[in-house]
C-alpha cells in the first residue's frame, strides 16, 4: 500500500526566507507521480507542482521546487523567497501507475506560518 | 470557465437521512474522485472513477456509494449518514491521457457536512 509521510506538523519561516517541506513516500508500483497542493485558511485546494517517477530533473515551477531523491523516497518541497501569503496547509500526495489514474494518497500536511 | 462543482457547499443533516453530494465538471475529464478531509488529518481517498461506469475504491470506501452514469458527474451517497461521516469533503477531476504522466488534479471548494 502506498503511503506518504510529512514529519512537520508546522513549520515557521522569516519573509523573504528559504523554507524547506518535507515528504517520504512509500510505494511499490515503479510508476506513480508525486504532487504538493496548497490549502489556505479559506479552504480550496491549489495545486503547486508534479514530479514524475521517471523525470530525470527536479521540477520548478516560479519560487516552488521539488527536491527528487529516488532512492530516498523523499520529495521535498522547497519555497524560496517566502512571502506571508505563503502562510498556508501544504500536502503531499501521490498518485500511482503510469498514467497517475490509479489511487491517490495524501500525508496528513505541515501547516507553514511565514513571520514578518 | 473551467471548474469542478459541488452541491450542496453546506448540509447540516441526522443519523440515518439518505444525501447525495453532487460534483459535476467541465473539462471532459475522465478521472473523477472523492476525499474526506478531517481535522489534522489529508484527504483520505473514498472512491475514484477512471471513466464512465468504472469506479473503484479509495482508502475509505465504508458508508459510501458513488456512481459515473455520465462523464460530467459523479454523485457521492451516503445511504446511513453516521456522525463519524462528519467531515469536510472534496471533489477532485484530472485528465486521463495514455502516455501521458502529468495530469493534475482539480479540485472542487469542498462541502461541509454535519450529521447529528
Amino acid at each position: 500500500a502506498q503511503k506518504i509521510t510529512q514529519t512537520q506538523p508546522g513549520m515557521f519561516v522569516q519573509e523573504k526566507e528559504a523554507v524547506t517541506l518535507d515528504c517520504t513516500y512509500d510505494t511499490s508500483d515503479p510508476s506513480y507521480g508525486l504532487f504538493w497542493y496548497k490549502q489556505p485558511s479559506s479552504g480550496e485546494m491549489i495545486f503547486l507542482i508534479y514530479q514524475g517517477s521517471y523525470d530525470q530533473q527536479n521540477a520548478t515551477e516560479g519560487r516552488y521546487s521539488l527536491n527528487f531523491q529516488k532512492a530516498r523516497k523523499s520529495a521535498n518541497l522547497v519555497i524560496s523567497a517566502s512571502q506571508l501569503g505563503d502562510s498556508a496547509m501544504y500536502f503531499c500526495a501521490m498518485r500511482e501507475g503510469w498514467d497517475n489514474a490509479g489511487k491517490s494518497t495524501f500525508g496528513d500536511g505541515t501547516t507553514l506560518t511565514v513571520k514578518p | 470557465e473551467a471548474q469542478v462543482t459541488q452541491n450542496p457547499r453546506y448540509l447540516i443533516t441526522v443519523t440515518g437521512k439518505k444525501l447525495t453530494v453532487t460534483c459535476s465538471q467541465n473539462m471532459n475529464h475522465e478521472y473523477m474522485s472523492w476525499y474526506r478531509q478531517d481535522p489534522g488529518l489529508g484527504l483520505r481517498q473514498i472512491y475514484y472513477s477512471m471513466n464512465v461506469e468504472v469506479t473503484d475504491k479509495g482508502d475509505v470506501p465504508e458508508g459510501y456509494k458513488v456512481s459515473r452514469k455520465e462523464k460530467r458527474n459523479f454523485p457521492l451517497i451516503l445511504e446511513s449518514p453516521s456522525p463519524n461521516q462528519t467531515s469536510l469533503y472534496f471533489c477532485a477531476s484530472s485528465a486521463f491521457i495514455a502516455g501521458e504522466a502529468y495530469n493534475e488534479q482539480f479540485f472542487g471548494p469542498g462541502t461541509r457536512l454535519t450529521v447529528l
